[in-house]
């Protein structure tokens, strides 16, 4: 079975341009999750997405990151305009239900803005 | 105070000796969920082990086991005769209701196994 996967594995940008990195959680699961992950920070939940509806946003950095669903196979991660400190592996992970359910992770977007 | 403390923040032993990896949480919920996770150095988070605050039943999956103590708030994992392979960050998760069930995370425990 396919898992969650992402796209570019690896994106090397110039600050000040738009970054758009892309998920296709695993087929039949109900919650998508964006998650960075850093070294000074470790594993950040950025938002979540239950039946393709932003349910908590409240990890987003700032006005600057936005994401979307449009639909239950597809979701987006936009940073405009992308700055150095946005470096990060960005994770995106799926799960059928949620309250303790298995996170599944795909192989991350590893993100460098010079 | 760290909901989930991985104290070892670096293992280095040999390949084919055991290797146990610490996990302490703390919670005041009664019904929650601990979680493993591997990222080995290619980077993906690879899923290990769920385990439920109910069910303290110890598992073995292969060489890998996972001693789950609820009196001592802890949920170790031991690698038997290591391998290789098995070199990884392995992070430890808690998921519970009080956080709203979004998995809170150690810190990781860096696992080198020299040939």
């Amino acid at each position: 079975d396919a898992g969650v996967i992402q796209s570019p594995r690896h994106e090397v940008t110039e600050m000040g341009q738009e970054v758009t990195l892309r998920c296709k959680p695993i087929s039949g699961h109900d919650y998508l999750f964006w998650y960075r992950q850093t070294m000074m920070r470790g594993l950040e939940l950025l938002i979540y997405f239950n039946n393709n509806v932003p349910i908590d946003d409240s990890g987003m950095p700032e006005d600057r990151f936005s994401a979307k669903m449009p639909n239950a196979s597809f979701s987006t991660l936009k940073i405009q305009p992308s700055e150095p400190r946005d470096s990060a592996v960005y994770f995106c992970a799926s799960s059928l239900g949620y309250a303790g359910n298995t996170i599944y992770f795909g192989e991350g977007s590893w993100l460098t803005v010079v | 105070a760290q909901k989930v403390t991985q104290a070892q923040t670096e293992i280095s032993v040999v390949e084919k000796e055991d290797v146990t990896l610490d996990c302490v949480y703390e919670t005041r919920d009664t019904t929650y969920y601990l979680f493993w996770y591997k990222q080995p150095p290619s980077g993906e988070l690879v899923f290990l082990i769920r385990r439920n605050s109910f069910d303290e039943q110890n598992e073995i999956s292969g060489r890998y086991s996972w001693n789950f103590q609820k009196s001592t708030s802890s949920f170790n994992f031991t690698i038997t005769a290591s391998q290789v392979v098995d070199s990884a960050v392995y992070f430890c998760a808690l998921s519970e209701q009080d956080s709203n069930y979004q998995l809170i995370w150690g810190a990781g425990t860096k696992l080198i196994i020299k040939p």
